[in-house]
């Protein structure tokens, strides 16, 4: 079982600033990664895939990078309705999910 | 619109069964892989168990292996799941998923909002 790990567990950021989420494989999942945005009560939402394709519809601030077992989810200005919970999922053996980055409001 | 809707969850007994089902719209059903995925309360997501799009091929995580069973009807454009006996620990919000597959394993690009299913006596 690949395990995911993402740091920190909590970010608190200002709007309008950068944000910069990590997630951690314990072995290579090459580039087959995924991010997801969960909101309170409202079901997880593709934001990127392939590590660092955005998936339809998601805006331009968002982007990802990395391979291997080091990957990086960066929304470039918060957004009001940015502030949610973001995980990171690697699909390159059975599916497995990080714990998860909440991103509050500093 | 593009949309999947669960249905079926509530509170069962430990031992007990449950059968859940996700409505599928606004896309063509039979052409799509799908997965049912799983968060505890306050806790991280668990992917649970996947069919392929015409039914032949399906997994299930070792957590349900043996208790759950994954369906679909694409005539009725509709997922289930039959939870067979459960524990405490399948106590969660249980999503219906549609499952796009690259490199052997899948990522998720569509969820529904959820169903809860709560195991207790």
């Amino acid at each position: 079982e690949i395990v995911m790990t993402q740091s920190p567990a909590t970010l608190s950021v200002s709007p309008g600033e950068r944000a910069t989420l990590s997630c951690r494989a314990s072995q290579s999942v090459s580039s087959n990664l995924a991010w997801y945005q969960q909101k309170p009560g409202q079901a997880p939402r593709l934001l990127i895939y392939g590590a660092s394709t955005r998936a339809t519809g998601i805006p331009a601030r968002f982007s990802g990078s990395g391979s291997g077992t080091e990957f990086t989810l960066t929304i470039s200005s918060l957004q009001s309705e940015d502030f949610a919970v973001y995980y990171c999922q690697q699909y390159n053996n059975w599916p497995s999910f990080g714990p998860g980055t909440k991103v509050d409001i500093k | 619109q593009v949309q999947l809707v669960e249905s079926g969850g509530g509170l069962v007994k430990p031992g007990g069964s449950l059968r859940l089902s996700c409505a599928a719209s606004g896309f063509t059903f039979s052409d799509y892989y799908m997965s049912w995925i799983r968060q505890a309360p306050g806790k991280g997501l668990e992917w649970v168990s996947y069919i392929s799009s015409s039914g032949s091929t399906i997994y299930y995580a070792d957590s349900v292996k043996g208790r759950f069973t994954i369906s679909r009807d694409n005539a009725k454009n509709s997922l289930y799941l039959q939870m067979n006996s459960l524990r405490a620990e399948d106590t969660a919000v249980y999503y219906c998923a549609r499952a796009q597959y690259s490199s052997g394993n899948w990522y998720f690009d569509l969820w529904g909002r959820g169903t809860l299913v709560t195991v207790s006596s």
